[in-house]
């Protein structure tokens, strides 16, 4: 059973353009959420979180928004970067952090 | 290096094999998680460690997989008799100390092949 899903398993946009991926859960116990990127051969790297007491987040071009009624996040990438084609998964825990539930990710390509 | 290293980076093998994975953690980090990333696929949770022990081993797909940790610091993923649908990339990571637990570093991962 997958708590956590990425139902787009890539998308395609311009560079300049806004990037939107989303991630839906259905564990509503879950407390913390995160992005991570992934490039081929590497392990993913840690991009941006939320915790559920918040509803958006934002560090530079990259801004994540949390539904909590409707278990939903995105991750919006403003201007997106050929350098930013990567792999994006989310993830979801509890407070305890014993256990991470990640998505099946999204590949991401910046056309220059 | 400062951060989580695994090894080998390759390990081809053949069916009913043992293989041994290992995973050096960034210094400080009490919390290492293994998980596993199968061809198209999500990382799947395998065991969290706390320290040396393993309040959590939900993940392991059989009793031929098994994973210790020493010293609070390298863990080794052990999985006996391999099968061919163990092929995989096997991730290591790493969390806690002044950073906190909510942000994981992984290492690059071992890709695991069994022929």
């Amino acid at each position: 059973d997958q708590q956590v899903k990425q139902n787009s398993p890539s998308l395609s946009v311009q560079e300049g353009r806004i990037s939107i991926l989303n991630c839906d859960y259905t564990n509503s116990m879950f407390d913390y959420f995160l992005w991570y990127k992934k490039y081929p051969a590497e392990g993913p790297t840690f991009l941006i979180s939320i915790s559920s007491i918040k509803d958006k987040n934002e560090d530079g071009r990259f801004t994540v928004f949390l539904n909590k009624s409707a278990k939903h996040l995105s991750l919006h990438i403003v201007p997106s970067q050929p350098g930013d084609s990567a792999v994006y998964f989310c993830a979801a825990s509890k407070y305890n952090f014993n256990k991470f539930y990640f998505g099946s990710g999204t590949k991401l390509n910046v056309k220059p | 290096g400062a951060g989580v290293s695994q090894s080998p980076s390759n390990k081809v093998t053949e069916k009913g094999k043992d293989v041994e994975l290992r995973c050096d953690p960034i210094s400080g980090h009490t919390a290492l998680y293994w998980y596993r990333q199968s061809l198209g696929q999500g990382l799947e949770f395998l065991i969290y460690f706390q320290g040396n022990s393993a309040p959590d081993k939900s993940g392991l797909p059989s009793d031929r997989f098994s994973a210790e940790r020493t010293g609070g610091s390298v863990s080794t993923l052990t999985i006996q008799r391999t099968q061919q649908e163990d092929s995989a990339v096997y991730l290591c990571a790493s969390s806690g100390g002044g950073a906190g637990y909510e942000t994981q570093y992984f290492g690059p991962g071992t890709r695991l092949l069994v022929l």
